[in-house]
């Protein structure tokens, strides 16, 4: 079975910065897109970045582009999302999630658990 | 990008009644790129249906997707307790993917 695990999430204040980390095994790492998504409190989904199984491509959402660096290492079977200049409304829990195929973002998975960030001063 | 707008918010039904949830897109969804989660509490999220109507591997066949274009259902027939969760429609067809609000499922 598939197994996500994130770590690196905390408090922050804002404008600060932060990197998340998600470990992967019992899979072939380099042969899927890998994404973050991530939930705020009581609130919905919301896909924040994705990147392609040769690092070659990335994507992000209008809300974090400019900000977030997605990346991955696929001797370490590692999945990272470098976030600055936070803002409170970058609070939410924060997903790694495997994807169905190579290239793009797709449909997701398998899931990690989930890491939480809290932006606040 | 698209919007994805989910109905009912919440539903109310009881053990044995069949649940239908509804997402509708502002734009055609190319392909039928259509993908239903389900999100537990404390739970990673859980892939249920993709490609509008295929089931993902281990979905109880109680769990149904249909659809086209614009609008979409997520089925699910002879409704058990551990099914109160919140259910996401997600489109993959176009950049950026999106997932629509959510629908609240209880079980009484």
């Amino acid at each position: 079975e598939v197994q996500l695990l994130e770590s690196g999430g905390g408090l922050v204040q804002p404008g600060g910065s932060l990197r998340l980390s998600c470990e992967a095994s019992r899979f072939t790492f380099s042969n899927y897109a890998m994404n973050w998504v991530r939930q705020a409190p009581g609130k919905g989904l919301e896909w924040v970045s994705g990147i392609g199984g040769s690092r070659a491509t990335t994507y992000y959402a209008d809300s974090v582009k400019g900000r977030f660096t997605i990346s991955r290492d696929n001797s370490k079977n590692t999945l990272y999302l470098q976030m600055n200049s936070l803002r409170a409304e970058d609070t939410a829990t924060y997903y790694c999630a495997k994807d169905y195929q190579w290239e793009q973002p797709f449909y997701f998975t398998s899931w990690g658990q989930g890491t939480l960030v809290t932006v606040s001063s | 990008e698209i919007v994805l707008t989910q109905s009912p918010g919440t539903l109310s039904l009881s053990p044995g009644e069949r649940g239908t949830l509804s997402c509708r897109a502002s734009q055609s969804v190319r392909s039928s790129y259509l993908a239903w989660y389900q999100k537990k509490p404390g739970q990673a999220p859980r892939l249920l249906i993709y490609g509008a109507s295929s089931r993902a591997t281990g979905i109880p066949d109680r769990f149904s997707g249909s659809g086209s274009g614009t609008d979409f259902t997520l089925t699910i027939s002879r409704l058990e307790p551990e099914d109160s969760a919140v259910y996401y429609c997600q489109q993959y067809g176009s950049s950026p993917n999106t997932f629509g609000q959510g629908t609240r499922l209880e079980i009484k």
